[in-house]
């Protein structure tokens, strides 16, 4: 069965206090996977997408890596408007279009 | 920038009543997903639909539920009799391939009493 595990369950960080968010995954073979940032109330918002062991992208504060067994999310500098839940998902090989979501990192950064 | 829509935006409802909730992907896209997340708990995939049929679908989904795409835009998810476990929020998500990036609506409250 794939699963994905995603860790801390909560983050509290002061503004400007970098760190990183994990999500260790346990799949058949990986597709791409996939974060994304979920405000309360709202669907998941689209964030990066990895394919293969190395690849990194990044967008502002956010940078996101891709090994075998996990990916990191890591925020630099964070500022209070990016607290947020931040989802990890897997979508696997052969053909699989659903995503495996794991249970999410609320972080939040206060000023 | 295009978006995925759904509405209602919260919909109430009594035990063993039919819901449809609706939902309107981005226009250039071929697959459309449904998935729910129970208050507190993790996004569960629903169901995947391509060229007008289910090409995936959950062990939630049962024969309660249906999808249907009626026109070149609307998609749609009925529940047949509702349960009090049905309460959630039901995200619509599209994507151009099956291995694209899935865009998500902003969900539909749903409350079952």
């Amino acid at each position: 069965e794939d699963q994905v595990t995603q860790s801390p369950e909560a983050l509290r960080l002061q503004e400007g206090e970098s760190s990183s968010l994990n999500c260790s995954y346990t799949v058949s073979g990986l597709r791409g996977l996939f974060w994304y940032r979920q405000d309360p109330g709202k669907g998941p918002e689209f964030l990066f997408t990895l394919y293969s062991a190395g690849e990194e992208k990044e967008k502002e504060r956010l940078k996101a890596t891709l090994t075998k067994k996990e990916s990191f999310l890591h925020i630099t500098a964070p500022k209070p408007e990016d607290s947020a839940t931040y989802l990890c998902a897997v979508q696997v090989r052969p053909f699989n279009s659903k995503l495996t979501f794991g249970k999410g990192i609320t972080l939040s950064v206060r000023p | 920038e295009p978006e995925v829509t759904q509405t209602p935006s919260h919909q109430v409802t009594q035990m063993g009543q039919e819901v449809i909730l609706r939902c309107v992907p981005i226009s250039n896209h071929l697959y459309f997903y449904w998935y729910r997340q129970i208050l507190g708990q993790k996004v569960e995939f629903l169901v995947s639909f391509y060229n007008n049929e289910i090409s995936e679908k959950s062990e939630i989904f049962d024969d309660q539920f249906s999808v249907e795409r009626p026109d070149g835009s609307n998609f749609t998810l009925k529940i047949r009799s509702t349960k009090l476990e049905d309460s959630a929020m039901y995200f619509c998500a599209s994507s151009w391939g099956g291995a694209d990036t899935q865009y998500f609506g902003p969900g539909t409250r749903l409350t079952v009493l």
